[in-house]
């Protein structure tokens, strides 16, 4: 069954101790992406990547960092968590380049940071 | 810069009733419009998507959008809800593929649907 997998579904976490949310696609998309979710915000886009080892900035991605070393796994990582990072995260993939492509999305990742 | 409204952040309709979310956008070119249903607990699922041509387009799960470039809409209805059709809503715009920045999609806030028995 084609689909992005997140892990874990829920994490509780305190200030500053790194965490790493893992995503992993298994459908040979180039296109991966990860994405916030905040009441009242919608869906914010944090980091994305076209390729293996080619990652970019999206709108919010200050406390983030990631990385793209199988085609496949995009994981996100927080060196150092902050409570305002307390979210909901959903990573998504997608083909690059073909003009009808949508985003698959994982089931999300709860994060609280106390 | 692309921005998208769902001006609605709550709608409620009772079972059997019809159904329109609303969507305006602001893109600059030849918008790719799309609507995510995000159920309980769940990801993001495609509802259906607009690229070209017809602009009425059909869905699954029995929704569908029409296009409206001279109102920049696209808003999504459905003929009859069910109770398994309360969601979240979102709307989103973008490029001709999916991409980050500039070139990435813009979601909207959402709409929340509650479906009264």
């Amino acid at each position: 069954e084609a689909q992005v997998t997140q892990n874990p579904r829920y994490l509780i976490t305190v200030t500053g101790k790194k965490l790493t949310v893992t995503c992993s696609q298994n459908m040979n998309h180039e296109y991966m992406s990860w994405y916030r979710q905040d009441p009242g915000l919608g869906l914010r886009q944090i980091y994305y990547s076209m390729n293996v080892e080619v990652t970019d900035k999206g709108d919010v991605p200050e406390g983030y960092k990631v990385s793209r070393k199988e085609k496949r796994n995009f994981p996100l990582i927080l060196e150092s968590p902050s409570p305002n990072q307390t979210s909901l995260y959903f990573c998504a993939s997608s083909w690059a380049g073909e003009n009808n492509s949508p985003l698959h999305f994982g089931n999300g990742t709860r994060l609280t940071v106390t | 810069a692309q921005s998208v409204t769902q001006p609605d952040i709550h709608i409620t309709v009772s079972e059997g009733a019809s159904l329109e979310l609303r969507c305006n956008y602001s893109y600059g070119a030849t918008p790719y419009l799309f609507w995510y249903v995000q159920s309980p607990g769940q990801g993001l699922q495609l509802l259906l998507k607009y690229f070209s041509g017809d602009t009425l387009v059909q869905g699954i799960k029995g929704f569908e959008a029409e296009f409206k470039r001279s109102q920049s809409s696209f808003n999504l209805r459905k003929p009859s809800v069910h109770w398994s059709d309360a969601a979240e809503y979102f709307c989103a715009v973008g490029p001709i593929w999916a991409g980050g920045g500039a070139d990435g999609l813009t979601f909207g806030k959402g709409t929340h649907l509650i479906i009264q028995p």
